[in-house]
This record gives structure tokens, C-alpha cells and sequence, in this order.
């Protein structure tokens, strides 16, 4: 079946552009994670959603990063006035559900990434 | 969530088993042991998860120390294709994150 797909695989922005990064989470899944990978670090996370609440955006780095999800399903991380710093993969990944009493188990299915260069 | 630590780096030779060992010493009781792993250019794969037994797939085993505050991916029989980065997990609470360290880059020699 159909995996986690993200859109543009890349992009190349001059600094101070503005971009918007999409997801496609697996059909059903209800559980929305994105994640910022810097060159040789593991992802770190930015922001969750539950259908199309977003419950945490403990992650994201500054108020230039802005994530939605209105209808449940697709995602869009946007970057306004992008800097060289913001230059990483920017990965998505979805999950079934949340289980009762906020005990997580279930597996994460990612994307291959958005790789994000800012000039 | 437990803080983990996983050597940076580890060499294997093909067909040959692969013990990734994690150590988490400030593991919770619910907290759930997660692998995943990262091949070149692609976003992190599933591996296997546990919480006290000693799991198996078709992937991977994971062995979990009796006091779990420690615990190691099996890879039965090494193959290129599982030259990847490996990141352990310990993870629990509210929050549906996973945290993920620099994990241990696996090189596999024909």
C-alpha cells in the first residue's frame, strides 16, 4: 500500500523566501509527526498533530515555522523568511493512533523527506 | 523519556550477527523500547519495539536486559542492505514523539 509521501523531495530557497513543505500521511492514520534533520544528526521533532489538532509544537525552532493540518489528513510545514540555519531534511510521519491514557506504542512510518537548502 | 546512549559506530562482516547494544538507565517501567533505522538518503524505518520479553521479527530481535536499563538489537545474519544508522529508543509519557540520538552507524563488509 501506499506509504508516507512528502513534496517537493527538494528545495532550494534563497534566504528571506518563504516555503511551504507537504505531507501525505498514510491513509487513516491519525497521528501526524514532523521531524528536522540537520547533516549527521538524528530527526528531531517539531510538531504533532491528532487529526487536525495540533497537541504540541514544543519543537519548532521560532515563530517562522507553522504547521497545519486542517482537514485530519495532509500536512503543510511553512518556513517564512527562510535562513541558511533552517537548511535540513524536514521529515513527516504518521501513525495509526494513540492508545488509551496517552501510552504510545505504535510504529511511526516516515516519509523520505524534504531536503530543505536555503542560499 | 529515558535518555539513551549507542556507541557511534560499529563494523560488521556479511552473514556474520550484528549485538547494537542500547543503554538506557533511566528507563521508566512503561516506558516502550523502540528501534528504528535509517538508510542512506531515506526516511528512518521500524525496526522492532518492546517493553520487558525479548521480541523477534522477521527484521531484527531485540533482547532486553532483566533490569531493563539496557538492551540489544539482534541482527541474525548481516547483509549490505542493513548498512544503516540505528537509533534506539525509550519512550513513554503523554507525548508521541520519539527522541532520537546520533544512534550507531552500522558499516557492513562484504
Amino acid at each position: 500500500g501506499a506509504g508516507v509521501s512528502q513534496s517537493p523531495r527538494y528545495k532550494v530557497a534563497k534566504r528571506g523566501q518563504d516555503v511551504a513543505l507537504r505531507c501525505d500521511p498514510i491513509s487513516g492514520h491519525v497521528s501526524l509527526f514532523w521531524y528536522q534533520q540537520a547533516l549527521g544528526q538524528g530527526p528531531e521533532f517539531l510538531t504533532y498533530f491528532q487529526n487536525e489538532a495540533q497537541l504540541d509544537k514544543s519543537g519548532l525552532p521560532s515563530d517562522r515555522f507553522f504547521a497545519e493540518r486542517p482537514e485530519g489528513s495532509v500536512s503543510t510545514l511553512k518556513i517564512q523568511r527562510t535562513q541558511q540555519e533552517d537548511s535540513a531534511v524536514y521529515l513527516c510521519a504518521s501513525s495509526l493512533d494513540r492508545l488509551a491514557g496517552g501510552r504510545v506504542t505504535d510504529t511511526q512510518y516516515f516519509g523520505p523527506g524534504t531536503r530543505l537548502t536555503v542560499l | 523519556d529515558a535518555k539513551t546512549t549507542q556507541p557511534n559506530s560499529m563494523e560488521s562482516n556479511e552473514e556474520e550477527p550484528v549485538h547494537l547494544p542500547c543503554n538506557h538507565s533511566t528507563i521508566s517501567g512503561t516506558d516502550y523500547i523502540h528501534w528504528y533505522r535509517q538508510l542512506p538518503s531515506q526516511g528512518p524505518e521500524y525496526v522492532i519495539h518492546g517493553l520487558t520479553s525479548n521480541v523477534n521479527n522477521r527484521m531484527a530481535s531485540l533482547a532486553i536486559a532483566e533490569d531493563r536499563k539496557s538492551s540489544t538489537l539482534i541482527l541474525h545474519r548481516a547483509t549490505l542492505r542493513d548498512a544503516a544508522v540505528y537509533y534506539c529508543n525509550a519512550r513513554g509519557g503523554s507525548q508521541g514523539n520519539l527522541i532520537f540520538g546520533k544512534g550507531t552507524k552500522l558499516s557492513v563488509k562484504p
